[in-house]
C-alpha cells in the first residue's frame, strides 16, 4: 500500500524565517498532491494542491513543488507567523478515479514569536 | 461562506450498537468522503461517493460500513456493529472536483 512519510514529528523555527516541510512517498505516483493544515480538535482546511504535470505552485505566502522523480512535495511557508502553528498535512489523491486519499501524519509547526 | 455540517459532535455508544453519523455536504459539491482519525493519529479515507454510489473505498471500509444519500442534502454514514476500535473522529467532506473542505467532524466514544 501508499506510504508517506512526513519529515520530523515537529518543526520549531523563529517568526519571520521560512518553514520547509518535507512529504515523501513510495509506490506509485499520484494524479495529484494536497497540503492540509489542522489544528487540534478541528477538521484539516485545504490548502493547496498540485498536479503531477506541475512543478510549483503559489499561494501568497505559501508554495508547494512537485518532483515525482524523487517522490517528494516541499511545502514552504515564507514570513512565518506564530498564527501559522498547526499540523500540516499531505494527502495523495490515487486509485482508479483519483478521489480516494492517503494522508501523511502530519508535521507540527510551532512558530516562536 | 458555505461549510459542511455534521452531527451530532459526540456520540457514545455501547460496543455492539448501530450508529449513524450524519453529514450535510455543501450544496453544488459533487463528491462525498467520510474519514476517521484515532486520537493522536493520522487521517484515514474510507470511502469517496459520486453520483450516488461508491466510487472508491478503503480496506478499512468493510461489511460493517455503509454510506448512503438518503436525500439532496444529507450523506451517512452507518456503522452496524460499533467495536471498541471503532472510537475516533470522524470527517465528513465534500468537493466540487478536487479541493475538499471537510466538516468538524463526530467525535465516537464505543464503551
Amino acid at each position: 500500500s501508499q506510504k508517506i512519510e512526513q519529515n520530523s514529528e515537529a518543526l520549531n523555527i523563529q517568526e519571520g524565517k521560512t518553514a520547509t516541510l518535507t512529504c515523501n512517498y513510495t509506490n506509485y505516483s499520484p494524479a495529484y498532491l494536497q497540503w492540509y493544515r489542522q489544528d487540534p480538535g478541528r477538521g484539516p482546511v485545504f490548502l493547496l494542491l498540485i498536479r503531477e504535470n506541475e512543478k510549483e505552485k503559489r499561494k501568497e505566502r505559501l508554495k508547494v513543488t512537485f518532483d515525482t522523480t524523487l517522490k517528494q512535495s516541499l511545502f514552504h511557508i515564507t514570513a512565518s507567523q506564530p498564527a501559522d502553528s498547526a499540523t500540516y498535512l499531505c494527502a495523495l489523491g490515487v486509485g482508479l478515479n483519483f478521489n480516494k486519499f492517503y494522508f501523511g501524519s502530519g508535521t507540527k509547526l510551532n512558530v516562536k514569536p | 461562506e458555505p461549510e459542511v455540517t455534521q452531527t451530532p459532535s459526540h456520540q457514545v455508544t455501547q460496543m455492539g450498537q448501530e450508529v449513524i453519523l450524519r453529514c450535510v455536504p455543501i450544496s453544488n459539491h459533487l463528491y462525498f468522503y467520510w474519514y476517521r482519525q484515532i486520537l493522536g493519529q493520522k487521517v484515514e479515507f474510507l470511502v469517496s461517493f459520486y453520483n450516488n454510489e461508491i466510487s472508491e473505498k478503503s480496506e478499512i471500509f468493510d461489511d460493517q460500513f455503509s454510506v448512503e444519500r438518503p436525500d439532496g442534502s444529507n450523506f451517512t454514514l452507518k456503522i452496524r456493529s460499533t467495536k471498541l476500535e471503532d472510537s475516533a473522529m470522524y470527517f465528513c467532506a465534500s468537493s466540487e472536483r478536487d479541493e475538499q473542505f471537510f466538516g468538524p467532524g463526530t467525535r465516537l466514544t464505543v464503551l
